[in-house]
């Protein structure tokens, strides 16, 4: 079983509906990411967060570290919102080490217009 | 300020030839991540630096992947010889002193082996 599981795995959406992006994780994290990957483009950090809710235009994400639970929401999406989504938790380091990334398979969400 | 810079993004090999993909991290990036992402999947790790030091190469196919940060700055990784399945997508990430916290991917250097 992953580490760090997302649902859905694919998603299509209407422009203007609102979306929401759900990712679990049954590792111990002490923050966690969300990352954007537009088709052929490079993964762009959204948002990185340990607690609470973040907002950058129309993208909200938000965590609860207890329940082991983070999602991504979409207010009035746009088919440019059309991308895999992934979030990555960060694991503490152990004495000595550095901290680690475990990914999700990611979410592709397509907006059509 | 530039990004992360791989190079090549693209390359087309035959199996059995090698491969080497070069990347520049962030300035002051103590962190390089090479990580390898198959289609439809999430980017799967293949090696940590902190700075010149492999701290994590556990999942680094060890018989044909070498990987190498000379000077704690830029980062080559290898494939020899290459196979099928490693077609993929070869990423390049590297985070600040803090941590995973500030944490930026290049472009990613797509591989297919025919």
């Amino acid at each position: 079983k992953n580490e760090v599981e997302q649902s859905p795995q694919n998603l299509t959406a209407q422009e203007g509906e609102f979306i929401t992006i759900n990712c679990s994780y049954s590792v111990g994290i002490s923050a966690l990411h969300w990352l954007q990957q537009h088709p052929g483009g490079g993964i762009v950090s959204l948002f990185m967060l340990s607690s609470g809710k973040k907002k950058h235009g129309r993208l909200i994400a938000t965590i609860n570290i207890q329940e082991k639970h983070s999602s991504l929401h979409i207010t009035a999406s746009h088919p440019r919102d059309s991308a895999v989504y992934i979030c990555a938790g960060i694991i503490d380091a152990l004495q000595g080490g550095s901290e680690k990334l475990v990914f999700g398979k990611g979410m592709k969400l397509t907006v059509n217009p | 300020e530039a990004g992360v810079v791989q190079s090549p993004r693209y390359k087309i090999i035959e199996k059995k030839q090698p491969v080497a993909f070069w990347c520049n991290p962030i300035s002051g990036h103590n962190t390089l991540y090479w990580y390898r992402q198959n289609l439809g999947q999430g980017p799967e790790l293949l090696i940590r630096y902190e700075n010149e030091e492999a701290v994590d190469d556990s999942q680094l196919p060890k018989d044909r992947f070498s990987a190498e940060r000379l000077k704690g700055v830029d980062s080559t990784l290898k494939i020899q010889p290459a196979e099928l399945g490693d077609s993929a997508v070869y990423l390049c990430a590297s985070s600040s002193s803090e941590g995973a916290n500030v944490l930026t991917f290049g472009a990613g250097s797509r591989l297919t082996v025919l």
